[in-house]
């Protein structure tokens, strides 16, 4: 069964650094998502993204981060100066869109981002 | 805010049937209900999803009541593997995103 497929598993960075989170989606799905979890918190919105375009996003997301679809199968999402709290599980998300509206979620496995 | 609430745990006997409620009051005619669920941190694993009729697939069975406003989750013969924390969710009409609100969920204990 196709799967949503996140690298690195775990990343380590220190706080002020750039790191980029990769992803590839379910081949055939339009929308694309990063959602994000603090250890023992709620899984969190961060930005939906169709059509090579933001089309939503939460105050999560703020200019440190923006997300890219460089080629037909990765979609990556950068922070650009990291901060402690930024230390979290950041998921990957795809979802087929068009008739099949009401076709689920799918979520890749996620990154660890541990900043220091 | 999420628009279901669930017991935040349970616990299940191994081989016995979980049943996992959830309450949706404010649902809307065309809403449907999604359930995940997460293993450690892993990354939620969509399990069902339905509107109003109850639904079965090869992981777990959805059973809606007539007036939609809840549904109870079941998984007829827990396993230790199927400890995890379960998410009843109610996508607002949309695209996901804000539409698809995690709340906290219910963690599954399956017992030996």
């Amino acid at each position: 069964e196709p799967e949503v497929t996140q690298t690195p598993s775990h990343q380590v960075t220190q706080m002020g650094q750039e790191v980029i989170l990769r992803c590839v989606p379910i081949s055939n799905h339009l929308y694309f998502y990063w959602y994000r979890q603090i250890l023992g918190q709620k899984v969190e919105f961060l930005v939906s993204f169709y059509n090579n375009e933001i089309s939503e996003k939460s105050e999560i997301f703020d200019d440190q981060f923006s997300v890219e679809r460089p080629d037909g199968s990765n979609f990556t999402l950068k922070i650009r100066s990291t901060k402690l709290e930024d230390s979290a599980m950041y998921f990957c998300a795809s979802y087929l869109g068009g008739t099949s509206f009401n076709s689920p979620l799918h979520f890749g496995n996620g990154t660890r981002l541990t900043v220091t | 805010d999420a628009k279901t609430t669930q017991p935040p745990s349970m616990d299940c006997a191994e081989g016995r049937a979980a049943n996992l409620p959830c309450n949706h009051s404010t649902i809307s005619g065309n809403e449907y209900v999604y359930w995940y669920r997460q293993i450690h941190s892993q990354g939620p694993q969509y399990i069902i999803h339905g509107l109003k009729n109850n639904e079965t697939n090869e992981m777990a069975s959805l059973i809606i009541t007539e007036d939609r406003k809840s549904s109870t989750l079941i998984l007829p013969h827990a396993t230790l593997r199927d400890t995890a924390v379960y998410y009843c969710i109610v996508r607002v009409r949309g695209d996901y995103g804000q539409n698809f609100v995690f709340g906290p969920g219910t963690r599954l204990s399956v017992l030996p």
